[in-house]
């Protein structure tokens, strides 16, 4: 089964500082991993994704994330964090070859806060 | 995203009462999504539909049904609402097939009392 865990509920940077979000994934086959930011009141933004590749993906607003195959991991980073990025931000897998219904499993969400 | 949008934004209800939540896009995309946000949850997904003929259950569907229209919307129906339905719903639309990511609507807040 397809699984996706985003371990820290919460991440607390100072701004400037660089900042990571940790996601680990769990797929039989080969995976389509994606992050979605959320601001308040809002829907999900997409930022990134990984189909197959360079290991490291550029998305937007800055970020970028680093698949590593062997730690089944997608964390997501930002070399200068900005007090605008404080948002939740989720994780999402797809299974490439053994999920017909391409939807999507989401991690339960990580809270970035970025203090001034 | 403005090209997707659902209505309404927020709703209260009381147990019991049907309820139907809309989504419309303008994205022409094929494929519509409706999932639940609960706190510390993530997202689940309800139903999901990859044209107007083709409408598959997902991981939570029972106590909701759907109905997709036309390929620009795409309904949720809570016919006897409960109080455990009390969450934030999202449409989302995608297009065809392989890696594409999904596009998502602002979400209503519904509230069963």
């Amino acid at each position: 089964a397809q699984s996706v865990a985003q371990p820290e509920d919460q991440v607390n940077v100072a701004e400037g500082n660089p900042l990571t979000v940790k996601c680990t994934y769990s797929v039989s086959g080969n995976p389509y991993l994606f992050w979605y930011v959320q601001y308040p009141n809002r829907g999900l933004q997409f930022l990134l994704k990984y189909i197959t590749g360079d290991n490291l993906v550029k998305g937007s607003y800055g970020f970028e994330a680093e698949f590593n195959k062997s730690q089944t991991s997608f964390h997501l980073k930002k070399p200068s964090a900005l007090v605008s990025d404080s948002a939740l931000y989720f994780c999402a897998v797809r299974d490439a070859v053994m999920d017909s219904s391409y939807k999507l499993i989401f991690g339960s969400g990580t809270r970035l806060l970025v203090r001034p | 995203d403005a090209d997707v949008t659902q209505t309404p934004r927020n709703r209260i209800t009381k147990t019991g009462k049907r309820i139907m939540l809309e989504c419309s896009q303008t994205k022409g995309h094929d494929r519509m999504y409706w999932y639940r946000q609960d706190p510390g949850l993530g997202l689940r997904l309800i139903y999901y539909s990859f044209d107007v003929k083709d409408i598959n259950k997902g991981e939570i569907s029972d106590g909701y049904s759907v109905s997709r229209q036309a390929q620009a919307k795409f309904s949720l129906s809570l016919e006897s609402a409960i109080p455990n339905q009390t969450a934030l719903y999202f449409c989302a639309t995608s297009v065809g097939r392989g890696a594409y990511e999904q596009y998502f609507g602002p979400g209503t807040r519904l509230t069963v009392t």
